[in-house]
Parts: C-alpha cells; structure tokens; sequence
C-alpha cells in the first residue's frame, strides 16, 4: 500500500519568516494530495490540495509543490504568523479511492512572536 | 447543516469491554471514512465506505467492526477493547464528484481504555 513520509516533525520559526513541509509518497498512481492544518484540540481542516497534473498551486501566504517524478511534494507557509502555530498532515490518494487518504505523520509548527 | 457529527466527545473503557462510536453526516456524502490519531503516528484509516452496504478495510482494521445501512450513518464498533486501542478517533466524509475530495471531519472521540 501506499506510504508517506513527513520530515521534520517539529518546526520552530520566528513570527514573519517562512516555513517549509516536506512530504514523499510511494505510490506512482496517487494522484491527489492535500494538506490538513489541527489547532489543538481541534478537527483536522483542509488548508490547500494539489493533483497529479499541476506542478504548484498558491492561496495567499500557503502554497504547494509537487514533484512527481521524485514523488515528493511540499507545503510552503510565507509570512508566518502566530496563529499559523498547529499540526500539518500531509497526505495522498491513488486512483479512484474516494475518501481514502494516506496521511504523513505530521508536523508541529510553532510560530514565535 | 451540522456536517459531520461524532459521538461520544470522551470514553473510558474498561478491557474487554464493547461500545459503539456514532458518526453521522447530513451532506448526503457517499464516502465516509473512520480514522485514528495517535502521536506521532498521523491519522490511519481503520474502515471505510464508498456507499450504503459497502464497507471495506483500510490500514488498522484489527478489532473494529463497521455497517453503513444508510447513507448518513456509519458507526464504528470496538468489538473488546483493548489498551492498545487507545487514542481519538475521528470519523470523516466526502463528496463523490468532481475534483472536490476534501474531507469533512467529526470533531473527534477520545477513547481510554485502561
């Protein structure tokens, strides 16, 4: 099956600097890959996604990158705020799996003012 | 509309035990999906359903049992708990068409079993 690896686990940034994600997937059929952004105790809620055949994808301070011949892609948070302070999954989605995503192990960002 | 709505909030169980997880949505989302956390480890798909009398396994299915008699309900059963069962649980659905597969989800359970 499909696996997904999340790097790093834990991101401390300064308030106004910017904040990488880096996701790999296994599966060269997974064509869908969102992120999901869980303040704490929280639900987790979509914040971008991106698919197989677009290369970046930007909605004002997030963006998202897909590499799919190194099959990796990567979330990409400019102008950080503390607010932005959460847990970020990422995941993906072969083929036709409806409502059937693997998710990366997720990293806590930290956002200091 | 409520969305997806999950219940209980929190449950303890004692080992052994069984108990039911709730999970409706009034979407009329044809894809409904159960999930655990747990730290470290991302959210893992335990079962899933495309539709109304289809489930099927996904990656930690082990002691967990689901139906979808209707399209708005999936509940997820825990046969005998166990402590290794222990973590929250969120129930998700989506929509079928298009390019929007985002995923609704429940506002979780908190399960201890001890």
């Amino acid at each position: 099956g499909e696996n997904v690896e999340q790097h790093p686990s834990t991101l401390s940034v300064q308030e106004g600097d910017s904040a990488v994600i880096k996701c790999t997937y296994s599966d060269s059929a997974s064509n869908y890959f969102p992120w999901y952004k869980q303040e704490l105790g929280k639900r987790p809620q979509l914040i971008i996604d991106i698919r197989s055949n677009v290369g970046e994808k930007k909605d004002q301070r997030i963006a998202v990158t897909l590499n799919k011949t190194a099959k990796h892609f990567s979330l990409h948070i400019t102008e950080t705020q503390p607010e932005d302070s959460a847990v970020y999954f990422c995941a993906s989605k072969g083929g036709t799996s409806y409502g059937k995503l693997t998710f990366g192990q997720g990293t806590i960002l930290t956002v200091h003012p | 509309n409520a969305g997806v709505t999950q219940t209980p909030k929190f449950q303890v169980l004692k080992t052994g035990q069984s108990m039911t997880l709730q999970c409706a949505q009034d979407m009329n989302h044809e894809y409904m999906s159960w999930y655990r956390q747990d730290p470290g480890m991302g959210l893992r798909l335990i079962h899933y359903s495309v539709g109304a009398g289809i489930t099927d396994q996904g990656e930690v299915p082990n002691g967990y049992n689901v139906s979808r008699s209707t399209t708005e309900d999936f509940p997820l059963r825990l046969l005998s708990a166990a402590p290794s069962q222990t973590s929250v649980y969120f129930c998700a659905s989506s929509y079928s068409g298009g390019n929007n597969e985002k995923l609704f989800f429940g506002s979780g359970t908190q399960l201890s079993v001890l």
